[in-house]
């Protein structure tokens, strides 16, 4: 089945630098990724989404400056979050809607931030 | 604006124990359904989903989940409850037709005890 890749999956970093989370689709191409956030025990809030080759789109009240995403090639989405504050720290995880046929997504396996 | 109801935060059931877990959606006209199960520190893993068509869907794991459109639900169900199915459970919809994203409920986290 269609698998997403998403490194890395654990990740501790400094205040004020910045992070970069992968998301790979393995064996198909994702023309669109979306990327959530969850706060610990809550559900997910959907940040921003995808699209290959273009500006993605980011949902209100999510600093696109903030958090940055790019969308270069048909298999790989990454986010990065820049100048990262220990408000930052969450759980992030990407999804890439499948295209053609069984309308569905997949998720990645989520990258825990913290920000110390 | 869609949204998704998940009425139970926190359900604890014991092993071999019958499960529903609730979900009702807002939606104009009947969207896309999926259950989502999503253990510690992992991400989401599928369940089952609802396209069209008959409206009890078996899905893995034994979970299956009945969709009522005259109440706007998709209840999930399992007859017999394992304690490794403890885990965090979302219901999500999607509009039917669409390009758009996946809409969360706010999950309902089971317990199983022994």
């Amino acid at each position: 089945g269609a698998v997403v890749s998403q490194h890395p999956s654990r990740v501790i970093c400094k205040s004020g630098t910045s992070v970069k989370i992968e998301c790979r689709s393995l064996d198909f191409q994702a023309t669109t990724m979306f990327w959530y956030r969850q706060f610990p025990k809550k559900s997910l809030m959907l940040m921003a989404t995808s699209n290959e080759g273009s500006k993605a789109t980011y949902e209100q009240g999510v600093e696109k400056d903030k958090f940055l995403i790019n969308h270069a090639s048909l298999t790989l989405s990454t986010l990065t979050v820049t100048s990262a504050h220990p408000e930052d720290s969450s759980f992030y995880i990407c999804s890439a809607r499948l295209a053609g046929g069984v309308y569905g997504y997949t998720f990645g396996s989520g990258t825990r931030l913290t920000v110390v | 604006a869609q949204s998704v109801t998940q009425p139970d935060i926190h359900i604890t059931v014991s092993e071999g124990a019958s499960l529903e877990l609730r979900c009702n959606y807002s939606y104009g006209a009947t969207p896309y359904l999926f259950w989502y199960v999503q253990s510690p520190g992992q991400g989401l893993q599928l369940l089952l989903k609802y396209f069209s068509g008959d409206t009890l869907v078996q899905g893995i794991k034994g979970f299956e989940a009945e969709f009522k459109r005259s109440q706007s639900s998709f209840n999930l169900r399992k007859p017999s409850v394992h304690w490794s199915d403890a885990a965090e459970y979302f219901c999500a919809v999607a509009p039917s037709g669409s390009q758009g994203n996946l809409i969360f409920g706010k999950g309902t986290k089971l317990s199983v005890k022994p």
